[in-house]
């Protein structure tokens, strides 16, 4: 069955680093999204790629990049992590532009 | 720029009763998309419903139903027969063609037995 998966799905890092979550789908999906969940706020979307090569900025991208090199995986990077960047990261892809999207089951991010 | 709303932080339903969940959205776009999902404890995000703004009958999915009013552009959720199961976070979204996705805050349901 196709799949959505992301690693690790537990990450402690300290203030400073760069840390890479990876986001990896077998749905043969051109979408892919970024999302980080916070309490009071919902899930915010951070990147998002249509296609190999596209890649976008999000509500909420300050601190963050990604790069889509092929079509199963999209790699989001804190460039340097900070405190403000803990929380639970949800990668989600999508067959079409306004079709639904399936997520994947979360990295939980603690930065210290 | 888009924005959703989930009014009720919390609700909760006694067991085998109706609940109705409630989301507006603002949009100048005609032609969008509406889901709600459903996040357990176990964090998954799971796909409830979609409703294409275009259509105007409402969706359904066994014991889920939408009430979509495009004028009013609202966007409730109702649960019939509510089971221990559906306990859960639930997020209404957005997404008009070829723009990001909009998620409200999140309603969390509770379902007492």
């Amino acid at each position: 069955d196709a799949e959505i998966t992301q690693s690790p799905r537990h990450k402690i890092t300290e203030t400073g680093r760069q840390v890479t979550l990876a986001c990896h789908q077998t749905w043969n999906h051109n979408n892919m999204f970024w999302y980080r969940q916070d309490l009071g706020h919902g899930l915010r979307l951070i990147h998002y790629s249509y296609g190999v090569q596209d890649t976008n900025k999000g509500e909420v991208s300050d601190g963050y990049s990604v790069s889509r090199s092929n079509t199963e995986d999209l790699p989001l990077t804190l460039e340097s992590a900070a405190s403000s960047q803990t929380s639970v990261y949800f990668c989600a892809s999508s067959e079409g532009r306004g079709e639904t999207q399936y997520f994947g089951p979360g990295t939980r991010l603690l930065v210290l | 720029a888009q924005t959703v709303t989930q009014s009720q932080p919390e609700m909760s339903v006694q067991e085998a009763e109706t609940v109705t969940l409630s989301c507006t959205y603002d949009t100048s776009e005609s032609d969008y998309y509406l889901f709600w999902y459903k996040q357990p404890p176990s964090r998954q995000m799971i796909l409830v419903i979609r409703q294409e703004a275009y259509k105007q009958q409402n969706a359904t999915e066994n014991r889920f139903s939408v009430n979509f009013q495009k004028a009013a552009k609202s966007f409730s959720l109702k649960i019939s027969d509510s089971q221990l199961g559906d306990a859960a976070m639930y997020f209404c979204a957005y997404r008009s063609v070829g723009n990001d996705m909009r998620f409200g805050a999140g309603t969390r349901l509770t379902v007492k037995p």
